[in-house]
């Protein structure tokens, strides 16, 4: 299809270990984002690609989550590990450009459960 | 997010009626996105407002969006049972564009 595309849609993961989360954005789109959403809450932004450049970081919650997108397309969210407040829908979405005048374009997410 | 508040959180109408939702931001936005998502599904983009007084319509949707206030109101006319899911406004904020900052949604539910 041609929409953004993430796999795996569901991870279950033992608390401690490490989990790599794969997003393959719209192609040509040059922004890619990656957001948490808890259950019954809105997306939280964790960081921002324009590019291979990573610009934001921000919303990281802590050392242990770590993205890259190293020739521009395809993304990856790792969460070393893991803990059980990291379980929640990991969500990718890419856009032609930043700068908020372009949309967001969003894939179904990875459901990522620790145990 | 504080800064982003919807109303109502949640929403039950019958098929046929007419609804509306609100967005209100406590700080000047740069652009205001609304979605729909339905359960363990992504977010599907509906329209993007970045004009004080702009109105975008799609279907039976329309959103308006008030610069004075801040706010947005998102209007479903006839609700159909399709209608049925979260709606999420995002906002985009001056200086921070381009990440966009969410409400905690409004669940609709479209009764028969």
């Amino acid at each position: 299809g041609a929409g953004v595309s993430q796999s795996p849609r569901y991870k279950v993961a033992k608390r401690g270990q490490d989990v790599a989360l794969r997003c393959d954005p719209i192609s040509g789109h040059v922004s890619l984002f990656w957001y948490q959403q808890a259950l019954g809450q809105g997306p939280e932004f964790l960081t921002y690609f324009q590019n291979e450049a990573q610009l934001d970081k921000s919303g990281l919650p802590s050392d242990r989550f770590f993205a890259e997108r190293p020739e521009g397309s395809v993304s990856t969210l790792k969460i070393q590990r893991t803990q059980q407040e990291d379980s929640a829908v990991y969500l990718c979405a890419s856009s032609l450009s930043g700068g908020g005048n372009q949309p967001q374009h969003f894939g179904d997410g990875t459901r990522l459960s620790i145990l | 997010s504080q800064e982003l508040e919807q109303s109502p959180q949640s929403l039950i109408v019958q098929e046929g009626k007419n609804l509306t939702i609100n967005c209100t931001s406590s700080k000047t936005l740069y652009g205001l996105y609304w979605y729909k998502q339905k359960y363990g599904e992504g977010l599907i983009f509906l329209m993007m407002l970045q004009k004080g007084g702009e109105e975008k319509s799609h279907e039976k949707i329309t959103a308006k969006l008030d610069e004075k206030k801040q706010q947005s109101s998102l209007h479903i006319t006839a609700s159909q049972p399709s209608h049925a899911g979260i709606y999420l406004c995002g906002a985009a904020y001056t200086g921070t564009a381009s990440k966009l900052t969410f409400g905690t949604g409004t669940r609709l539910q479209v009764t028969l």
